[in-house]
């Protein structure tokens, strides 16, 4: 069964800080999203990785794929409050798309 | 405008009164799938469809049932509703499945609560 594990949950940061959100999941796929929810809204796509190695900026973020770790980085570079938001990773692999629980952003001034 | 519509946005309702979620996608996508959000579980997938006619059980499927008679809408619903299955709900399309195109789009969910 397909598991996706996300770490931290809850992450408070200051603005100008770095950071990186871990999205571990537990079967072979080389198909992984980022996705973003702000409070009360929809998700919003941010990257698709398709294969092992790949690496996609937009912004402040940029997310990257290990396939044979079978990890996924979200890293956060010079943090900004507009950024605040749940971040969730998903993982589809044979038909079967699942979510991590999400790790809820705030960044403070 | 590309979207994903989903009606309504809010409900209340009884226990055992039956209700349908509409979903509703204009970018002919063949993918869609029903969801649902609980605090702490992240999402949950309650149902999915590859193509019209074609649908399959998620993580969560007891207590919904889909349709998917035209290739727009898929529609989810409650037969009976508990107060269990009071959660957020979102509808996703995508354009195929296990292909490069992937990516989900998101309605702007439904909060149900059932009492």
């Amino acid at each position: 069964e397909l598991k996706v594990e996300q770490n931290p949950l809850f992450l408070s940061m200051q603005e100008g800080k770095n950071y990186t959100i871990y999205c571990n999941y537990s079967t072979t796929s080389d198909r992984l999203y980022w996705y973003r929810q702000d409070p009360g809204k929809s998700l919003e796509s941010l990257f698709v990785l398709l294969s092992n190695g790949a690496v996609k900026q937009e912004g402040r973020l940029m997310a990257s794929l290990d396939t044979k770790a079978r990890l996924s980085t979200l890293h956060i570079t010079a943090a900004v409050h507009d950024l605040s938001a749940t971040y969730f990773c998903a993982v589809d692999s044979n038909n079967d798309m699942r979510f991590g629980a999400g790790t809820r952003l705030t960044v403070k001034p | 405008e590309a979207q994903v519509t989903q009606n309504p946005r809010y409900l209340i309702t009884v226990t055992g009164k039956k209700l349908t979620v509409t979903c509703s996608q204009n970018m002919n996508h063949e993918y869609m799938s029903w969801y649902r959000q609980d605090p702490g579980l992240g999402l949950r997938q309650i149902y999915y469809s590859m193509n019209v006619e074609v649908t399959d059980k998620g993580d969560v499927p007891e207590g919904y049932k889909v349709s998917r008679k035209e290739k727009r809408n898929f529609p989810l619903i409650l037969e009976s509703p508990s107060p269990n299955q009071t959660s957020l709900y979102f509808c996703a399309s995508s354009l195929a499945f296990g292909t490069v195109n992937t990516e989900a789009f998101f309605g702007q969910g439904t909060r149900l609560t059932v009492v």
